[in-house]
């Protein structure tokens, strides 16, 4: 596709449930991003892949949330044990090189996520 | 530990008014930085990239600065329309981070 692509768009989970959300990046790009967004704040990094280096998992809030990236395209966050404040927006970009380099970063439209 | 501020938080104009979004950051040793705008349910939209090294960008009726030393990026919007009603977003590369740091935006209200 011509953009970052994520699915499902929206979801509502069962406090406990697991959930994963998935996001195909543009077509080339080698630099993966997850945010998150919280209702009336800011974005949040949870983590960074770049091509084959070792992901920066710097930003990821507790051990219930993972990601991955598999060959080098598609990338799945799993957040496990969902809790209510774990609800928001879950946006995923990429951009054509590591963001040292300058390049413009561009972002899907979220995965929005309630936990009820 | 950088941060983001955008002032203001909200804004309304009527239509045709030139208007100015402020973004300061802590943390002078930046490596570029980028102005987004969110419309409401959507993703975020890359507007203008200012690398470090250079004081402005352009693009049609956007006019991003980039003062670094004191820490602060102007969005300078020309003759304002109903479609430009978003939440408007900057976001710095800081240090050698990978990380995009956001400041909580500027909600613009353009009136027709």
């Amino acid at each position: 596709g011509a953009g970052v692509s994520q699915s499902p768009s929206n979801k509502v989970t069962e406090k406990g449930k697991d959930v994963e959300l998935r996001c195909d990046p543009i077509s080339g790009h080698t630099a993966l991003y997850w945010y998150r967004q919280s209702l009336g704040q800011g974005l949040e990094f949870l983590i960074y892949f770049q091509g084959n280096s070792a992901p920066d998992k710097s930003g990821l809030p507790s051990d219930r949330f993972s990601a991955e990236r598999t060959g080098g395209s598609v990338s799945t966050l799993t957040i496990q044990r969902t809790q209510q404040e774990d609800s928001a927006v879950y946006l995923c970009a990429s951009s054509a090189k590591g963001q040292l380099s300058g390049n413009t970063i561009y972002f899907g439209e979220g995965s929005w996520l309630t936990v009820v | 530990k950088q941060e983001v501020t955008q002032i203001p938080a909200a804004l309304s104009v009527p239509e045709g008014e030139n208007l100015v979004l402020n973004c300061s950051f802590t943390d002078s040793a930046i490596y570029n930085l980028q102005w987004f705008r969110q419309d409401p349910g959507k993703g975020l939209t890359s507007l203008l990239l200012i690398q470090s090294s250079q004081r402005e960008q352009t693009s049609g009726r956007l006019n991003a600065s980039l003062d670094k030393s004191s820490g602060r990026s102007t969005l300078y919007i020309a003759a304002s329309q109903p479609g430009d009603s978003a939440t408007y977003l900057c976001a710095v590369r800081s240090g050698a981070t990978n990380k995009l740091i956001f400041g909580t935006g500027t909600l613009l209200a353009v009136q027709p």
